[in-house]
């Protein structure tokens, strides 16, 4: 079955440490995306890809780092300048179009914890 | 810029009771606007949608109604049962071909459904 699979599911991590979180999808689609989420707030767009080795940032960009090497893989390096890392990672994809409504197939997602 | 408001929640309601849950949004020019569901530890599944003004999404008995002179897109339900307990996630889409499928989402309502 396609799908987006994230891993780790569950990271744990000490101040000052980076971590990469990986996302691949086996769906064929162009555009990926990286998205927070946090308590209450809803989801915020770290980084997306439309195109392999092109990418952009997203609303809260700071403090982590993407590359897009191949087209199934995403994979999101939180760094440790990232102040309040804390949170479920949500990776997700979608096929690229100019126009209209484009649908995102979300993973199950990557709880990170800094101790 | 864009954004969208959702009803607090939570919400708790016994089973086969009326589902409302309210959504609003500022965009510029004819956003999409879906509706997306979480289940407890999981990744985000799209529930429905509607691209233009007037549609009407639906699916496993959930509607809601793309309403452009009144900002919204209320997420109905005549009769939930306890398997609809969720975190119910409004957004909407940019539809000027730039923005592909960058979402802007609401904070999400938390759903509780008792026997």
């Amino acid at each position: 079955d396609g799908g987006i699979t994230q891993s780790p599911k569950y990271l744990f991590r000490k101040e000052g440490q980076n971590v990469t979180l990986s996302c691949e999808q086996n769906l064929n689609h162009d555009a990926m995306y990286w998205y927070r989420q946090d308590p209450g707030q809803g989801l915020r767009l770290i980084y997306y890809s439309q195109i392999v080795n092109d990418f952009q940032k997203g609303d809260i960009a700071e403090g982590y780092s993407v590359s897009r090497e191949k087209k199934e893989s995403f994979p999101l390096t939180v760094t440790s300048a990232q102040k309040n890392p804390t949170a479920f990672y949500l990776c997700a994809s979608s096929p690229l179009r100019t126009a209209g409504a484009n649908v995102l197939t979300f993973g199950a997602g990557s709880r990170l914890t800094v101790l | 810029g864009n954004s969208v408001t959702q009803m607090e929640g939570p919400v708790t309601l016994s089973e086969e009771a009326f589902l409302t849950i309210n959504c609003t949004y500022t965009a510029t020019g004819y956003p999409s606007l879906f509706w997306y569901v979480q289940y407890p530890g999981e990744g985000l599944q799209l529930l429905l949608k509607a691209t233009k003004a007037d549609d009407k999404g639906s699916n496993k008995g959930f509607e809601a109604t793309y309403r452009k002179e009144t900002t919204s897109f209320h997420l109905e339900k005549g009769s939930v049962q306890v398997s609809d307990s969720a975190v119910y996630f409004c957004a909407l889409s940019d539809r000027d071909g730039t923005s592909y499928g960058k979402l802007t989402f609401g904070q999400g309502t938390i759903l509780t459904v008792h026997p």
